[in-house]
C-alpha cells in the first residue's frame, strides 16, 4: 500500500519567516495531493490541493510543489502569522490505497 | 462551518460495548469518508461510501461496521470496544466518488472508552 512520510514533525518559526513542511510518497500512481490544517480542537479544513499534472499551485500566501519524479511535495507558507500555528497535514490519493493521510506538523509561529 | 453534521459530539462507555456514531453529509454530496484519529496521531481512513454502496476499505477493524442510508447519512458502528479504540472519529463528505475531491470535514465525535 501507500507509505507517506511528512517531515518535520513539529517546526517553530519565528512570525514574518516562511515554513515548508515536505511529505514522500511510494505509490507512482497517485495523482491528488491536498494539504489539510488542523488547528486543536477543531476538524481538519483543506488549505491547498494540487493535480499530478501541475508542478506548482500558490494561494496567497501558501503554495504548494509537486515533484514526481522524485515522488514528494512539498507546503510552503510565507509572511507567517501567528494564526498560522497548527497542525498541518498532507494526504495522498488516486494510487493502490484509496486516500492516505501523512503524520502531521505541529507548525508554532512565534510572535 | 463545513456544513457536515456529527452526532454525538462526546460518548463515554466501558470496554466490551456497543456504540453508533452518525455521520450528515453536506447537501449535494454523496459520498462519505470515516477516519480515526487517536491522540497526536494523524488521520486513518476507515471506509467510504458513495450513493449507499461502500466504495473503499481502509484500515478498519472487523469489529467496525459502517452503512450509508437512502438519504446519505452514514452510521459507523463500533462493537466490543477495547481502549484503544478511543478516538477522535471525523466523517467527511465530498461530492464525487472518486477520492480526488475536497473532502468536508464535520466536528468529529470523540469516543472514550473505560
Amino acid at each position: 500500500g501507500e507509505n507517506v512520510e511528512q517531515h518535520p514533525s513539529t517546526l517553530s518559526v519565528q512570525e514574518g519567516d516562511s515554513a515548508v513542511i515536505k511529505c514522500t510518497y511510494s505509490d507512482s500512481a497517485s495523482n491528488y495531493f491536498p494539504w489539510y490544517k488542523q488547528e486543536l480542537g477543531k476538524r481538519p479544513q483543506l488549505i491547498i490541493d494540487i493535480r499530478s499534472n501541475v508542478g506548482e499551485k500558490k494561494d496567497q500566501r501558501i503554495a504548494v510543489t509537486l515533484n514526481k519524479t522524485a515522488k514528494h511535495f512539498s507546503l510552503h507558507i510565507t509572511e507567517t502569522q501567528p494564526e498560522d500555528s497548527a497542525v498541518y497535514f498532507c494526504a495522498v490519493s488516486g494510487g493502490y490505497q484509496k486516500v492516505t493521510f501523512g503524520t502531521g506538523t505541529k507548525l508554532q509561529v512565534i510572535p | 462551518d463545513s456544513g457536515v453534521t456529527q452526532t454525538p459530539k462526546h460518548l463515554i462507555t466501558a470496554t466490551g460495548q456497543r456504540v453508533t456514531l452518525r455521520c450528515s453529509p453536506r447537501s449535494g454530496d454523496l459520498s462519505v469518508y470515516w477516519y480515526q484519529q487517536s491522540l497526536d496521531q494523524g488521520l486513518q481512513f476507515l471506509i467510504q461510501y458513495y450513493n449507499g454502496e461502500e466504495r473503499a476499505k481502509g484500515n478498519i477493524l472487523e469489529r467496525f461496521s459502517a452503512q450509508q442510508f437512502p438519504d446519505l447519512h452514514s452510521e459507523l458502528n463500533l462493537s466490543s470496544l477495547e481502549l484503544g479504540d478511543s478516538a477522535l472519529y471525523f466523517c467527511a463528505s465530498s461530492v464525487g466518488a472518486s477520492e480526488n475531491y475536497e473532502q468536508y470535514f464535520g466536528p468529529g465525535t470523540r469516543l472514550t472508552v473505560t
